[in-house]
């Protein structure tokens, strides 16, 4: 059974840094690429960033480029964005998602970050 | 970048009642649009890829179809765990925006 579990939420002040991850089981992490999703409170969903399988491309949102990287860790399973420059508009709930054929297959239960000073 | 536009916003109906939510592109993603159910405090889940091919255990009660830039989501027979937020996403190009959402709810 796939399971994604986000980790590292939390509060940052306004011009922080923050990484999140997400660790993957239940399959073969290293043969599928990766997405970030986020949600602001109350608000629809937002493809943030994708990596490739093999970490080869990545792509990102214009609202996010610059200032966030994706990676990954095929040998711990595991997904990461370091999100730098933060703003108050950063502030989401942030999902990864296991992409298969390109869709976001199976989602983690999400991660709260919140950029406040 | 594409943008997709949801309509309605906000859909009320009955339990027994068929609904459509419409999803249109800015540009033609031939046939590369999801769709996704959200339960309040939950994350989403994937019902529909390729705009027909719905996933494994999502009743057969619904349906997506279109191509281009006209994709419609339609849910028969409703059921109370139908009343959700649903949203398209196109997948043919970067970035992979997903529509506004649709809030089902009970009339």
């Amino acid at each position: 059974q796939v399971h994604l579990v986000e980790s590292g939420g939390g509060v940052v002040q306004p011009g922080g840094s923050l990484r999140l991850a997400c660790t993957a089981s239940g399959y073969t992490f290293s043969n599928y690429g990766m997405h970030w999703v986020r949600q602001a409170p109350g608000k629809g969903l937002e493809w943030v960033a994708f990596i490739r399988y093999d970490s080869s491309n990545t792509y990102y949102a214009d609202s996010v480029k610059g200032r966030f990287a994706v990676s990954r860790d095929n040998s711990k399973n595991t997904l990461y964005v370091q999100m730098n420059s933060l703003r108050s508009d950063d502030t989401a709930i942030y999902y990864c998602t296991k992409g298969h054929a390109a869709v976001s297959e199976t989602w983690g239960q999400g991660t709260l970050v919140t950029v406040s000073s | 970048d594409i943008q997709m536009t949801q309509s309605p916003s906000t859909l009320s109906a009955s339990v027994g009642d068929t609904v459509t939510i419409t999803c249109r592109a800015s540009q033609n993603i031939h046939s590369w649009l999801a769709w996704y159910q959200q339960k309040a405090g939950k994350a989403p889940k994937l019902l529909i890829q390729k705009a027909s091919s719905v996933e494994s255990e999502v009743p057969s009660r619904i349906s997506g179809s279109g191509s281009g830039t006209v994709f419609t989501l339609t849910i028969s027979s409703l059921q109370p765990d139908d009343f959700a937020t649903y949203y398209c996403q196109q997948y043919n190009s970067y970035p992979y925006n997903f529509g506004q959402g649709t809030k089902l709810e009970i009339k």
